[in-house]
């Protein structure tokens, strides 16, 4: 298995541009998340799915979109980039809720820049 | 959610056991405790959590208190590898199970 793959592993965008941030699991996981990690800082949630065609809001989803048409896929879409959302985004997946299935698993990240 | 503390950072002698300590005195009943671990430039790697009981897998063990109010993860033979930051995280356990990472602790295995 691939585990969670994203791409791409940087990109430098203008102020305005749009953009879609590529996010696989290969692990048949029910979950799907979308963080990002500003420098020193924690982690925020984006968005999460808990299944096709099901998303929901996070903490922080102002300036982002997200889809979810396979259980492989869940692609985060960015409009209008803004300097603010320079950051690492981290795709994670998570098979259930049962007990034995809470672990996430984390892609490598998605460093982004906005000039 | 309930807050947790965590040392900013600590250093551990390659080989030897790595004891991380967390402070979670606001926990629920039904809140779990979460380790992670994120080493530089890396995302976020799963550890070991657990509810009351105390926890072991390959990887650590986890020391939770009677009364819940604190724990401990336990590296048993930390490598030069082991060197990241460690986040202690209390959370349900839901759908929207997001991971709110706080500051964590800086761990530095030394040889």
């Amino acid at each position: 298995n691939a585990g969670v793959t994203q791409t791409p592993k940087f990109r430098i965008l203008k102020i305005g541009q749009s953009m879609t941030l590529q996010c696989a699991q290969d692990m048949n996981h029910n979950y799907m998340y979308w963080y990002r990690q500003d420098p020193g800082m924690g982690l925020k949630l984006i968005y999460y799915s808990v299944g096709a065609g099901i998303t929901d809001k996070g903490e922080v989803p102002n300036g982002y979109n997200v889809s979810r048409s396979t259980t492989e896929d869940f692609p985060l879409r960015l409009e209008l980039a803004a300097p603010s959302q320079t950051s690492v985004y981290f795709c994670a997946s998570r098979l259930g809720l049962a007990r034995s299935y809470n672990e996430q698993f984390f892609g490598p990240g998605t460093r982004l820049t906005v000039l | 959610d309930a807050k947790t503390t965590q040392p900013t950072s600590m250093d551990c002698a390659e080989g030897r056991a790595a004891n991380l300590p967390c402070n979670h005195s606001t926990i629920s009943g039904n809140e779990y405790v979460y380790w992670y671990r994120q080493i530089h430039s890396q995302g976020p790697q799963y550890i070991i959590h657990g509810l009351k009981n105390n926890e072991t897998n390959e990887m650590a063990s986890l020391i939770i208190t009677e009364d819940r109010k604190s724990s401990t993860l336990i590296l048993p033979h930390a490598t030069l590898r082991d060197t990241a930051v460690y986040y202690c995280i209390v959370r349900v356990n839901n759908a929207g199970n997001m991971l709110t990472f706080g500051g964590g602790t800086r761990l530095m295995v030394k040889p």
